[in-house]
């Protein structure tokens, strides 16, 4: 299996646009995770799904966050409108056993000016 | 809220050296687990921990979860220039499949 697949790798934007980072899980992976990670805060928790279902969305700073899964191959993170203080690195997350032995893809720079 | 303190934030150490660093925290824990990260990606499980008191191994590494389910240590034996990044160490608490945190990491640099 190629591993959690995560696109574009980097990403620059500016203050207002649209920002859409995708996600592939791990084939007969049932969790996938959004995590968000900067230097600041470290690693957190955005929302994750089992199943296809958003089961928990409380890391989600606001409204201007939204995250889908239309299939089990497939996932999306999107913020609208962005701001500079999104900038950080987004990791995807798949996994078997829940939060247990996660495998990551190797995240979405994102830089919003 | 739920938070993990991993300790020391950076080392810088010779090459053949052993490492130990670890993690505390308040709440109980009911899964530890240790991560890897490299330069530009995400990070990689490299030893996961069930049962206070276990000890486990992973080569180099050795892990423990501690009997009061509120601590764990990673230890690695002779470095090498591989073992340069940064170590996490991440707890699952509740009955939530999806209750996970992570410390804020260890930097690890390895002089040849």
């Amino acid at each position: 299996d190629a591993g959690v697949i995560q696109s574009p790798r980097h990403e620059v934007t500016e203050m207002g646009q649209e920002v859409t980072l995708r996600c592939k899980p791990i084939s007969g992976h049932d969790y996938l995770f959004w995590y968000r990670q900067t230097m600041m805060r470290g690693l957190e928790l955005l929302i994750y799904f089992n199943n296809n279902v958003p089961i928990d969305d409380s890391g989600m700073p606001e409204d201007r966050f939204s995250a889908k899964m239309p299939n089990a191959s497939f996932s999306t993170l999107k913020i609208q409108p962005s701001e500079p203080r999104d900038s950080a690195v987004y990791f995807c997350a798949s996994s078997l056993y829940g939060a247990e032995k996660l495998f990551f893809g190797s995240g979405t720079q994102l830089s919003v000016l | 809220g739920q938070q993990l303190n991993q300790s020391p934030q950076s080392m810088f150490i010779q090459e053949g050296e052993d490492v130990s660093m670890n993690c505390t925290s308040s709440s109980i824990f009911n899964t530890w687990l240790w991560y890897k990260q490299e330069p530009g990606e995400g990070p990689v499980l490299l030893i996961a921990l069930y049962k206070a008191g276990e000890l486990t191994s992973n080569g180099r590494l050795t892990a423990q979860f501690g009997i009061t389910r509120k601590d764990s240590f990673l230890n690695i034996s002779a470095s090498i220039p591989s073992d340069v990044g940064i170590y996490f160490c991440a707890g699952v608490y509740g009955g939530s499949q999806g209750n996970l945190i992570f410390g804020k990491g260890t930097k690890l640099s390895v002089k040849p």
